[in-house]
């Protein structure tokens, strides 16, 4: 599977959009962008998914640029609750999905 | 709705002992999956069950051994306990991945926190 590249950490204004950066310049056509978060120890969460569309969702929006080597979650009005390390995973269409690949994620703060 | 269950949600033991982690994925859900949390570290794959067969496997220890049941629940058994294996365990289900969409969504149990003494 592709790596992805994060930034370690972000703050956010509470009530603004959060925009979180990924990097996956080696993806490849078959492969697809997840994103997960942890909220402090507890499971990770899912919150999307795209292969080439934007998608969105009652939780996110996901950009993927047109060329797929980026992409970006927003979360269009951060609350407190949204404070959590969020993960970019790329996985690749198989007979069996298996695994998901947790590389470093951003630490997203929300204040107040 | 119903979520993953996962027990004992805390464990203490001394070196050299064995645990048994259990999953109960949530119903109908096929497959199962085993992710290690060491202290400050991203989650780890361990170890995956589909229709009770193993599916695929990570940087599980030899130590360490884990099944699926009839019932689908499964459990994680680690003999010869390791302070390094302190960590949080965390079980995964989800159905058969969706191919026109590529949906395949892992719903993670609360997990169980392992502390080696």
């Amino acid at each position: 599977d592709a790596k992805t590249t994060q930034p370690p950490s972000m703050d956010c204004a509470e009530g603004r959009a959060a925009n979180l950066p990924c990097n996956h310049s080696t993806i490849s056509g078959n492969e697809y962008v997840y994103w997960y978060r942890q909220i402090h120890s507890q499971g990770p969460q899912y919150i999307i998914h795209g292969l080439k569309n934007n998608e969105t969702n009652e939780m996110a929006s996901l950009i993927i640029t047109e060329d797929r080597k980026s992409s970006t979650l927003i979360l269009p009005h951060a609350t407190l609750r949204d404070t959590a390390v969020y993960y970019c995973i790329v996985r690749i269409l198989t007979d069996s999905w298996g695994k998901l690949q947790f590389g470093a994620g951003t630490q997203v703060v929300v204040t107040p | 709705a119903a979520g993953v269950i996962q027990s004992p949600r805390h464990l203490i033991k001394e070196k050299r002992e064995t645990a048994t982690l259990k999953c109960y994925p949530i119903p109908r859900h096929d497959t199962v999956y085993w992710y290690q949390q060491g202290p400050g570290q991203d989650p780890q794959f361990l170890i995956s069950f589909y229709e009770k067969m193993q599916s695929d496997k990570g940087s599980i220890p030899d130590r360490f051994s884990a099944q699926q049941f009839s019932d689908y629940h499964s459990e994680l058994n680690m003999s010869s306990l390791e302070l390094g294996d302190s960590a949080l365990y965390f079980c995964a289900s989800s159905l058969e991945l969706n191919r026109a969409s590529g949906y395949n969504e892992q719903f993670f149990g609360p997990g169980t926190r392992l502390t080696v003494l």
